[in-house]
């Protein structure tokens, strides 16, 4: 069964800093889709950036970034220029393949200290 | 706002009631994905549908159940409602084709059950 693994339950990073959020998943399939979400306070589901397994050129998106190793089954997540509005829960995700469900890691907590 | 609606906001009730959420999906989406989110289990995959049929089930209670009718709006019915049934309740669209933004599932707000 996939798995997807987030190890660091809370991070803390200074405005304007540069934090890296680790992700890591278990699959045996070679095609998948990854995701990372943020969770703000409302609570609502918010896609920061995704990521599909046969592309080998990392996704970015503005200030995000993702370092995609798929032999090392590693996805982690780079914000730049961390701003206050960044702080939320965020959550890394797999999917097998389109109408599949989405598998969500337990989800970091980042704090941006002004 | 992702274009996925959910009504209501918040729901509170009390045990051994039953209660039904709705969501609409983003225009043009055919599958709606019906997730369940609490403080010791995280984001439960529930169940999922397209275009009117059931396509998948993950974690859900035998005490719940969903539709989707042909306008695509979907329907998640929680009865004999327990304290253990309170979370974050959300359900995501998808237009579900392979390559770029078809395999990305979009969340709706979601509704908050609270069981007293």
């Amino acid at each position: 069964a996939q798995t997807v693994t987030q190890s660091q339950p809370e991070m803390s990073v200074q405005e304007a800093e540069t934090v890296t959020l680790s992700c890591t998943y278990d699959t045996s399939e070679s095609d998948y889709y990854l995701f990372w979400y943020k969770q703000p306070p409302s609570r609502q589901m918010i896609l920061v950036i995704r990521q599909e397994a046969y592309k080998q050129q990392n996704a970015t998106e503005n200030r995000f970034s993702v370092n995609f190793q798929k032999a090392a089954k590693s996805f982690s997540l780079k914000i730049s220029d961390s701003q206050l509005g960044d702080a939320a829960m965020y959550f890394c995700a797999y999917r097998r393949a389109p109408h599949d469900k989405i598998i969500f890691g337990k989800g970091t907590r980042l704090h941006i200290l002004p | 706002d992702s274009g996925v609606t959910q009504t209501p906001k918040h729901l509170i009730t009390a045990t051994g009631q039953r209660v039904t959420l709705r969501c609409s999906p983003r225009s043009g989406d055919l599958s709606v994905y019906w997730y369940q989110q609490s403080l010791d289990q995280g984001l439960q995959f529930l169940i999922h549908y397209y275009n009117g049929e059931e396509r998948a089930k993950g974690n859900i209670l035998e005490r719940f159940s969903a539709q989707q009718f042909p306008d695509l709006h979907s329907e998640l019915n929680l009865s004999s409602l327990e304290l253990g049934d309170s979370a974050l309740y959300f359900c995501a669209s998808s237009v579900d084709y392979q390559g770029g933004s078809g395999n990305t599932q979009y969340f709706g707000p979601g509704t908050r059950l609270t069981v007293l």
